[in-house]
């Protein structure tokens, strides 16, 4: 069955420090993995996703993640982390590829604090 | 830019009532989905819905819950005989078509169940 596993409950950063939040997953055939943020009260917010091609993928608001199959991991990464990036961020795998709902299967979160 | 929308943002009931959430997807899209998160939790699959019928389901949607698309734009959850363990932030989210894969989701629907 696909999963993700995101190791860090919470990360705390200085502003304009870089920020790394982790993720690694466990799939049966070719990934397809997500990152989505949740701002206090609000709904998730799709920042970015890898299906196929570079390994590196920019998304929404300067973050990137790096997609490394041989660590089976997608972290999630920004050069320089603003106060306003503190959220909950989810690392999420598509279901299995066949399945044309093709439901999302979460993390269970990470809390990015970044302190002024 | 189109986004989900939800309402209401934050529904009160009493164990045992029904409760109908609300959820306009994005106009184009055709694959609609329901998930929930309990407070402190993960965000978990509900169910998924395409041509105005159930694809998939999980545990978790029992014969209590059930979806429905009554027209061309909403896309509603009915909980009925609600449980104190129903309570939960309930999130709607649409996508396109299958090759994009990006899901949308909307604010959310606050479920309190007393």
């Amino acid at each position: 069955a696909q999963s993700v596993a995101q190791p860090e409950d919470q990360v705390n950063v200085a502003e304009g420090n870089p920020l790394t939040v982790k993720c690694t997953y466990s799939v049966s055939g070719n990934p397809y993995l997500f990152w989505y943020v949740q701002y206090p009260n609000r709904g998730l917010q799709f920042l970015l996703k890898y299906i196929t091609g570079d390994n590196l993928v920019k998304g929404s608001y300067g973050f990137e993640a790096e997609f490394n199959k041989s660590q089976t991991s997608f972290h999630l990464k920004k050069p320089s982390a603003l106060v306003s990036d503190s959220a909950l961020y989810f690392c999420a795998v598509r279901d299995s590829p066949y399945n044309q709902g093709g439901k999302l299967i979460f993390g269970q979160g990470t809390e990015l604090s970044v302190k002024p | 830019e189109p986004e989900v929308t939800q309402t209401p943002s934050h529904q009160v009931t009493q164990m045992g009532q029904e409760v109908i959430l609300r959820c306009v997807p994005i106009s184009n899209h055709l694959y609609f989905y329901w998930y929930r998160q309990i407070l402190g939790q993960k965000v978990e699959f509900l169910v998924s819905f395409y041509n105005n019928e159930i694809s998939e389901k999980s545990e978790i949607f029992d014969d209590r819950f059930s979806v429905e698309r009554p027209d061309g734009s909403n896309f509603t959850l009915k909980i009925r005989s609600t449980k104190l363990e129903d309570s939960a932030m309930y999130f709607c989210a649409s996508k396109e078509r299958v090759s994009t894969d990006t899901q949308y989701f909307g604010p959310g629907t606050r479920l309190t169940v007393l």
